[in-house]
């Protein structure tokens, strides 16, 4: 399996756009989760679902950000309109159990200026 | 309040020393799951470890060892003869219950940089 996939890998955006970075979990894995990195605040769990159903959203900060999951091989995340303090590296990871391991994607490092 | 505290934030080794990186959690569940993550420069992060709350059996892999204590809240991991490529910022995370499922909650992380 090729692992976790996000994209893009990089996104350099103006204040006010609007900004989607996607998710492709792992085959077969029931949980998908996205953080948010800064240095800030370390790792934060923005949202996270079970088998496509959003179970959990309120790491999401404003109603600017939103995700969706349309079935079970992709995911994205939303924010509209971006703000400079959003830019941050966004993480997206899958497991297969709520208590097994996350498998983390590389990243997509959002700079909004 | 931390769930999950890593209370160095940096460490500084020579090549061949042994490290050790702490981590304290806090939780009200009676089960739960412990992990230790490797970001290396690259920045993804890599899994290293899961425990269960009810096995405090330590585990050593290679020159990486996991010291888990439930007395004393600790899940601590220690480099032996550290080497270069182990500098990397090493999260410890806690799942614990959230939403009716566990649920990864991450401390700060160390930052280990290991020199030639």
């Amino acid at each position: 399996d090729a692992g976790v996939i996000q994209s893009p890998r990089h996104e350099v955006t103006e204040m006010g756009q609007e900004v989607t970075l996607r998710c492709k979990p792992i085959s077969g894995h029931d949980y998908l989760f996205w953080y948010r990195q800064t240095m800030m605040r370390g790792l934060e769990l923005l949202i996270y679902f079970n088998n496509n159903v959003p179970i959990d959203d309120s790491g999401m900060p404003e109603d600017r950000f939103s995700a969706k999951m349309p079935n079970a091989s992709f995911s994205t995340l939303k924010i509209q309109p971006s703000e400079p303090r959003d830019s941050a590296v966004y993480f997206c990871a899958s497991s297969l159990g709520d208590n097994t391991e996350a498998f983390f994607g590389q990243g997509t490092r959002l700079t909004v200026v | 309040a931390q769930k999950v505290t890593q209370a160095q934030t940096e460490i500084s080794v020579v090549e061949k020393e042994d490290v050790t990186l702490d981590c304290v959690y806090e939780t009200r569940d009676t089960t739960y799951y412990l992990f230790w993550y490797k970001q290396p420069p690259s920045g993804e992060l890599v899994f290293l470890i899961r425990r269960n709350s009810f096995d405090e059996q330590n585990e050593i892999s290679g020159r990486y060892s996991w010291n888990f204590q439930k007395s004393t809240s600790s899940f601590n991991f220690t480099i032996t003869a550290s080497q270069v490529v182990d500098s990397a910022v090493y999260f410890c995370a806690l799942s614990e219950t959230r939403g009716g499922s566990y649920i990864p909650t991450f401390g700060r992380g160390t930052s280990l940089i290991v020199h030639p």
